[in-house]
């Protein structure tokens, strides 16, 4: 079955341009988690949609970063003006719900940037 | 905030049980405490969820004391191949799904 996609697996970019990530959900999940993993680091939340809502954005680290996410379905990160300290593995993960429960997350494999 | 604390890295050998423990002292009542497993150059995968006491899968066992204050995941018989980065999660205020930074675990032949 299909899990959780993202594109594009890796990104070479130039600091201070924008970059955009995507990620596919599982079908079916409603919320939707982004993470960012430097390397030899644990993971970072970032920020988390129920539907196509994000109650918490708290984990964003600066006003360059911003996301959405459309039709309970596919979510995409955006970074403008990137610097060499986002380089990063960013990972993506949906459930089938959020709170409470602690539903099991399953992660995508990340897409790897690297801003020279 | 559910804040987790864990051993930075552990090293074991082959056939060997390994116990990694989790502390979360400020776990809430509905909180569940899942641990993931990960490899390099992949996303974390899930092994085990509970909530009190103990609960085993085909994979590993949880241990969850009374107080639900830690959790000790336990792996059978290791190998070469469960060497990667385990975490323990817990769900803290406002939602936001925290990872602690996870226990590097290093299997020996």
């Amino acid at each position: 079955g299909a899990g959780v996609s993202q594109s594009p697996s890796n990104k070479v970019t130039e600091k201070g341009k924008d970059v955009e990530l995507r990620c596919d959900p599982i079908s079916g999940h409603t919320a939707l988690y982004w993470y960012r993993q430097r390397l030899g680091q644990g993971l970072e939340f970032l920020i988390y949609f129920q539907g196509n809502s994000a109650p918490d954005k708290s984990g964003l680290p600066s006003d360059r970063f911003s996301a959405e996410r459309t039709g309970e379905s596919v979510s995409t990160l955006t970074i403008q003006r990137t610097q060499q300290e986002d380089s990063a593995v960013y990972l993506c993960a949906s459930s089938f719900g959020t709170y409470g429960r602690s539903y099991e997350q399953y992660f995508g494999p990340g897409t790897r940037l690297t801003v020279t | 905030l559910a804040k987790t604390t864990q051993p930075i890295s552990m090293d074991s050998y082959e056939g060997q049980e390994v116990n990694i423990t989790c502390s979360h002292n400020n776990i809430a009542t509905n909180d569940y405490i899942t641990w993931y497993q990960q490899f390099p150059s992949q996303g974390p995968r899930f092994i085990i969820q509970g909530y009190k006491t103990k609960v085993t899968n085909e994979v590993a066992s949880l241990f969850i004391p009374a107080d639900r204050k830690s959790s000790t995941l336990s792996l059978p018989r290791v190998s070469l191949s469960d060497t990667a980065v385990y975490y323990c999660r817990v769900p803290n205020a406002g939602n936001m799904l925290t990872f602690g930074g996870g226990t590097r675990l290093m299997v020996k032949p």
